[in-house]
């Protein structure tokens, strides 16, 4: 069993802040770290899958970097409105992250 | 519409009865997989599925069963429900994917995930 580490557990912003969170993975053996979005009451819905390290990826406002040697992943997400509310996990797979809850308050 | 399906959503058992969750896709997506979702610890890997007859486990497999007959269904299927088999179970796809001899999974091709099914054991 992989240790897959997300923080902050949970996390509150006003809309329009940006904000970013952390996932840590273990960096020997590395292959893919994988970001998802879930929704309350829906199915997780892939971001992004990173395989390179000093990777970047992007979609719409939300962005992802990853550092494979010191194993661990940052997403960013620019200007946060009441829609991104959500869970966002990042998996090792098959190892999921418990995920960190965001909440955006209009 | 293409994509993945489960049933159904909404379950409720007793303590020692047989069920089945059944899962469908229609992407032909080589491996398909079987995760739990409870408080504390988010998604678990119950058993996945390479291909047609090519079943292993997950983290977490006892007291399930799997069969993979099509490529397109991967049913699980509890033998003898309990209840700390009560929560919410996901089933996912994914294009080909490469497995290490240890037994670990370097997976570089997103999940992707039916809407679930809430099964309560009383």
């Amino acid at each position: 069993i992989l240790n897959v580490e997300q923080s902050p557990q949970s996390l509150h912003v006003q809309e329009g802040d940006s904000t970013n969170f952390t996932c840590s993975f273990p960096s020997s053996n590395f292959y893919a770290l994988h970001w998802y979005r879930w929704e309350t009451a829906k199915s997780p819905e892939a971001l992004f899958v990173m395989t390179l390290n000093g990777d970047e990826k992007k979609k719409g406002r939300i962005s992802a970097t990853l550092n494979t040697k010191e194993g661990y992943s940052y997403l960013y997400i620019k200007g946060s409105q009441p829609e991104d509310s959500a869970t966002y996990l990042c998996a090792y797979i098959p190892t999921f992250g418990r995920g960190t809850s965001l909440i955006v308050h209009p | 519409d293409a994509g993945i399906t489960q049933s159904p959503r909404y379950k409720i058992t007793e303590t020692g009865r047989q069920v089945t969750l059944m899962c469908h896709q229609t992407w032909s997506h080589s491996y398909m997989f079987w995760y739990r979702q409870d408080l504390g610890h988010g998604l678990r890997l119950i058993y996945y599925s390479a291909a047609a007859d090519i079943t292993d486990k997950g983290e977490v497999p006892d007291g399930y069963v799997v069969s993979r007959s099509k490529t397109e269904n991967f049913p699980l299927t509890l033998e003898s429900a309990t209840r700390s088999q009560t929560s919410v179970y996901f089933c996912a796809s994914s294009e080909s994917i490469f497995l290490v001899g240890t037994g670990g999974m370097l997976n570089n091709q997103p999940q992707h995930f039916g809407d679930g099914t809430r099964l309560s054991i009383l």
